[in-house]
């Protein structure tokens, strides 16, 4: 089985330039969060999704947004770049019900200059 | 601005002792968690589980400890070996937050061959 995957794996981008990452998650999980991981903060949750719809939100500002397919394919966007989104973002998913073992794909590494 | 890296708490072990990370959980409302393993370049990769009704678990070469009373995970690796080296992570999925889950700031380990 396929695990998560995540594109791009790098991309570089500018202050006030807005981003698009995609994430695929494992065949038959419908369950896809994002995270945030920096040196400064470590791990922090952004949101999830479950069936095209947005389920938790975490504590960021409304330039990061998400959004699911149909096929569980979920992409996040960031507007208005800020250096301080450089950051490695973290796509995982999960299977229903039980246990909460989300797994993760290898990121996209982003940096703002 | 300058910004601040985590100073992550550091272990080193020779190839084949025992290693034990240990891990400080904030919500005493939590009641699932889990331990990840980094690898650099890599995403998290999912080690053991625990629910908050067990005081113990145990995988393959790995042990899961759960101490309620004082808010603290541990986990044991026996025979450490050098793939082994990687950063560890707790992370809690406090009750009632669906499956928002709560990293700690993780733990450096190093196998020395």
């Amino acid at each position: 089985k396929a695990g998560v995957t995540q594109t791009p794996r790098y991309l570089i981008k500018t202050r006030g330039q807005q981003v698009t990452l995609s994430c695929s998650p494992i065949s038959g999980h419908r369950s896809v969060s994002w995270y945030q991981q920096t040196p400064g903060q470590g791990l922090q949750f952004l949101f999830e999704y479950f069936s095209e719809t947005q389920r938790n939100k975490g504590n960021f500002p409304g330039r990061f947004s998400g959004r699911q397919f149909s096929n569980s394919r979920s992409e996040m966007n960031v507007s208005t770049l800020e250096l301080g989104d450089s950051a490695l973002y973290l796509c995982a998913s999960r299977a229903d019900g039980g246990r909460n073992i989300q797994y993760f794909g290898a990121g996209t590494r982003l940096s703002v200059l | 601005g300058e910004s601040v890296g985590l100073h992550l708490p550091t272990l080193s072990v020779q190839e084949g002792d025992n290693s034990i990370i240990n891990c400080a959980y904030s919500n005493s409302a939590s009641d699932y968690f889990i331990w990840y393993k980094q690898e650099s370049g890599k995403g998290p990769q999912f080690i053991i589980d625990i629910r908050s009704n067990m005081d113990k678990r145990q995988g393959q070469r790995v042990t899961v400890l759960l101490n309620k009373t004082v808010k603290h995970l541990s986990l044991q690796i026996a025979a450490t070996q050098p793939g082994d080296s990687a950063v560890y992570f707790c992370a809690e999925n406090p009750l009632g937050s669906n499956y928002k889950l709560t990293f700690g700031k993780g733990t450096l380990l190093t196998v020395n061959p």
